[in-house]
């Protein structure tokens, strides 16, 4: 099956600090998402992004499918930043789609 | 706004118990998933279903099962809970295949199996 990969797996700022997050996966996909969960383990949607760029606010996101990966963009951050962030492709199965995850990047912005 | 509700945000089990994890959705969202997480592996699937009584086995389906007898709840079961089940469980719900990326995710249950 598809495998998506995240780098780097942990990650300590300065809050302030910009960051990017990589996210690369094995085969074309037409579809992508980045999730953010935060130190309470609620998981929020942050993107959906097959392909172009997205920003909302201090975020954006990159993914260029032909070369199989994403960025997402982190600038000036926060505390409340904090949290793992995944990235999850779509494949099908069956009667139904699901999400396949990267391992995640624990971000962790210290005040 | 569309909620998704898990019944424990802990729950500490012994060995060889029966264990329940249940999930409300309130949006009358067809697709139903339980995920659960470990350090450095993600979100991996267990089982998912895209309809009331239906099931479909995800990536480690092994040592769990589901049930789905109304749309709304889709409970997960570990019929004889072991100390390598000892995980967070998250369970989702997402609306029809039109809006696939809109996937909602429960507050997650944290199961230590002692």
């Amino acid at each position: 099956g598809i495998q998506v990969e995240q780098s780097p797996p942990d990650l300590i700022l300065q809050e302030g600090a910009n960051s990017t997050l990589r996210c690369n996966f094995s085969d074309s996909v037409n579809n992508l998402q980045w999730f953010h969960q935060n130190p309470w383990g609620q998981l929020i949607n942050l993107f959906y992004i097959p392909s172009g760029t997205k920003q909302n606010g201090r975020l954006s996101a990159t993914t260029v499918a032909t070369e199989r990966y994403s960025l997402l963009y982190i600038s000036s951050s926060q505390t409340t930043d904090s949290g793992v962030y995944f990235c999850a492709v779509l494949i099908s199965s069956g009667s139904a789609r699901q999400l396949t995850f990267g391992s995640g990047t624990q971000l962790t912005v210290l005040p | 706004d569309v909620k998704v509700t898990q019944s424990s945000r802990y729950l500490v089990k012994r060995t060889g118990e029966k264990v329940f994890l249940e999930c409300v959705q309130d949006m009358d969202h067809e697709n139903m998933f339980w995920y659960r997480q470990d350090p450095g592996l993600g979100l991996r699937l267990i089982y998912f279903s895209y309809d009331v009584k239906m099931k479909e086995k995800g990536d480690i389906p092994e040592g769990y099962s589901v049930s789905r007898e109304k749309k709304e709840r889709f409970s997960l079961i570990l019929e004889s809970a072991s100390t390598n089940q000892t995980s967070m469980y998250l369970c989702a719900s997402r609306p029809p295949s039109g809006s696939w990326y809109e996937q909602y995710f429960g507050p997650g249950t944290r199961l230590t199996v002692t």
